[in-house]
């Protein structure tokens, strides 16, 4: 079993449309989660943290169920600019400091 | 504010090759990650180095080396270069939790695209 799995992409959805992502990860010991956006050709770029508690950022709703070790983030009026791969992604403590461990990523595309 | 630099951007070696990639952290980051990310896939921890000394390690071969120097800077060798080692190098830069402060956010360069032909 991969350490952090996703839903296999692409998506494909129209503007304004809401999209859904899921992820679980398998190490009961992770600590801090996140999503992160990666363009095509360019480096992961921080999306947001996620946090038992659900949090949200203007369309995006990130939310955490760590008994499930389950993990989504949800779009609301998609916009072209959300096009993109979104990486599910846990942090494993050890030694200095953050090591992350990525799922193979979602596909997004958003069409007009 | 310098981001996370790396250097080169691209790059093309035979099989059998070594190849170093190099990396600057952001400003006032003193712990370097190196990722790779074949086509495709998320990126895979190769390791991560903090003081000058490798604290954490994935699931690569001893083919792969690297060292921080005393300026934070680092840099990743590959040795004996297999095709399947064609992929995009990333480097990422933190802060030391061990220091105080909780950021646990990484800071990626844009990365070095190696190709093994």
């Amino acid at each position: 079993r991969k350490e952090v799995e996703q839903d296999p992409g692409p998506f494909n959805v129209p503007e304004g449309a809401t999209v859904a992502f899921n992820c679980t990860y398998s190490n009961s010991a992770s600590q801090s989660f996140f999503w992160y956006r990666q363009d095509c050709r360019k480096e992961p770029k921080l999306l947001m943290s996620v946090y038992s508690s659900g949090n949200e950022d203007g369309r995006f709703t990130a939310q955490l169920n760590r008994a499930s070790q389950y993990i989504s983030l949800l779009i609301r009026d998609s916009k072209l600019s959300d096009s993109a791969t979104y990486l599910c992604v846990v942090n494993v403590r050890g030694g200095a400091g953050t090591a992350l461990i990525f799922g193979k990523g979602t596909t997004l595309s958003v069409s007009s | 504010d310098a981001g996370v630099t790396q250097s080169p951007t691209h790059l093309i070696k035979t099989r059998g090759q070594q190849v170093t990639l190099r990396c600057s952290p952001k400003s006032g980051h003193d712990t370097v990650s190196w990722y790779q990310q074949a086509l495709g896939q998320g990126p895979q921890f190769i390791f991560q180095y903090y003081e000058e000394e490798e604290r954490q390690r994935g699931n690569f071969p001893d083919r792969f080396s690297g060292h921080q120097f005393p300026n934070y800077s680092s840099e990743l060798n590959v040795n004996a270069l297999l095709l399947g080692d064609s992929a995009l190098y990333l480097c990422a830069s933190s802060l030391n939790y061990r220091t105080g402060d909780n950021n646990e956010k990484l800071f990626f360069g844009s990365g070095t695209q190696l190709s093994v032909l």
